[in-house]
Order: structure tokens, then C-alpha cells, then sequence
């Protein structure tokens, strides 16, 4: 079975940091594509950036470039976001999903709380 | 940036029903468009891509029509699994700058 796994929720205070995790198994991680989409009540879903884990090439969305790197290691079928000088609008869950267009596979999302 | 509009909001409908929701795209986006389904608690499900095909493992009472800038998901014969909020997204190849609607809530 495709699957994606992600880390736990974090509770983090305003400008810190974040690392979310994302393994995937049961298909050739290093294959496609990857995307971090987060989904806040303010904004709904939103598409924060991408990587391919088989050459590593990123790209951000600008709304969040300059807080977000994406970085990923196919050794360990794992992506990472790690999202900087967090506020409490930032609050909400942050979904990895497969693929480079549209997305068939999803994790099941990490809360991220932003609170002082 | 494209803007994803859909409408309506909310939608009232009783099972064995049949639903129509639309999106709209701010400019042409050929049949670069998606549709989910997201229930409490769960993340998105794929439905549609390239506006008009289901995803795996889909039921066919699901379909999507459109391009362009006008683009409708119709569900028959309503379930009740099938009450939930559904996004349109639209794609690029590159650069990846992917926007999503603003959800449409079907309730009973």
C-alpha cells in the first residue's frame, strides 16, 4: 500500500522553527515529486513549495519563500519541511502529498500550533 | 497568481440527490483543474484530475466537466459518505504555483 507517513504535532511559540517530517513506503520514493500544502482556517489550502527527492530540485512557492526549505533524503524514502520565524497565523496542518501536478496520496497532516 | 472561486459556499441536498458545484478560474487554465473531497478530520482525497478523469478506485457518480475558466463536479444519486467539503485546485507544470478554491461544503 502507498502510504505516507509524517511526524507528530509540535506547539511551537512566535519565531521559532518547525521540522515536519514526511517517509513514504510502498512505492519508489525517489520517483515523484513531493509537496508540502498546508491548510490554515483563514486561508484554506495552500500550496508551499516542492521537491523531487531523486535529484533534489526544490522550488518554492512565493508566498513562503525565505521562511520554508524543503529538503529530502531518498536513502531513508523521507522529505522534510522546516518552517522559520514562525507566527500564530502559521498555525494550522501541513500535509505532505505525492506528486507534481496533482496529488494522489497524501500524509495524514501535522498540527502545527503557533501560540505564546 | 490565478484565483480559484468556487460556489456555492454551502450546499443543502438530501441523499439519492443530485449536486453541482463550480469552480472558476481568474484566467484560462486549459483542463489543469482537480477536485477533492475532504472529510473531518482526513486529508484531501483525489477525485477528478484534468478536469474530467477519476481517480482510481473513484465511483463513477462522481464526474467533472469544463475548461477553460468554468468548471463543474457533479455527484448522482447522493450518498451519505459522499457529505463533505470539496476543493478545485488548478496546476502548472512549472513553475508548480498551484492554487486551491476555497471549498464548497455539502451538507444534508
Amino acid at each position: 500500500e502507498v502510504q505516507l507517513e509524517q511526524s507528530g504535532a509540535e506547539v511551537k511559540k512566535p519565531l521559532e522553527s518547525v521540522n515536519i517530517s514526511c517517509t513514504g513506503s510502498g512505492y519508489t520514493f525517489s520517483g515523484h515529486w513531493i509537496a508540502w500544502v498546508r491548510q490554515t482556517p483563514e486561508k484554506g489550502l495552500e500550496f508551499i513549495g516542492i521537491i523531487y527527492p531523486g535529484d533534489l530540485a526544490v522550488k518554492y512557492s512565493p508566498s513562503f519563500e525565505g521562511r520554508v526549505t524543503i529538503s529530502a533524503d531518498k536513502s531513508v524514502s523521507t522529505a522534510f519541511l522546516q518552517f522559520s520565524r514562525l507566527r500564530a497565523s502559521d498555525t494550522g496542518i501541513y500535509y505532505c502529498a505525492r506528486g507534481a501536478d496533482y496529488y494522489d496520496v497524501w500524509g495524514p497532516g501535522t498540527l502545527v500550533t503557533v501560540s505564546s | 497568481e490565478i484565483v480559484m472561486t468556487q460556489s456555492p459556499a454551502t450546499l443543502s441536498v438530501s441523499p439519492g440527490d443530485r449536486a453541482t458545484l463550480s469552480c472558476g478560474a481568474s484566467r484560462d487554465i486549459g483542463h489543469n483543474l482537480v477536485w477533492y473531497q475532504q472529510k473531518p478530520g482526513q486529508p484531501p482525497r483525489l477525485l477528478i484530475y484534468g478536469a474530467s478523469s477519476r481517480a482510481a478506485g473513484i465511483p463513477a457518480r462522481f464526474s467533472g466537466s469544463g475548461s477553460g475558466t468554468d468548471f463543474t463536479l457533479t455527484i448522482d444519486s447522493l450518498q451519505s459518505e459522499d457529505f463533505a467539503v470539496y476543493f478545485c485546485q488548478h496546476y502548472n507544470n512549472w513553475p508548480p504555483w498551484h492554487t486551491f478554491g476555497q471549498g464548497t461544503k455539502l451538507e444534508i
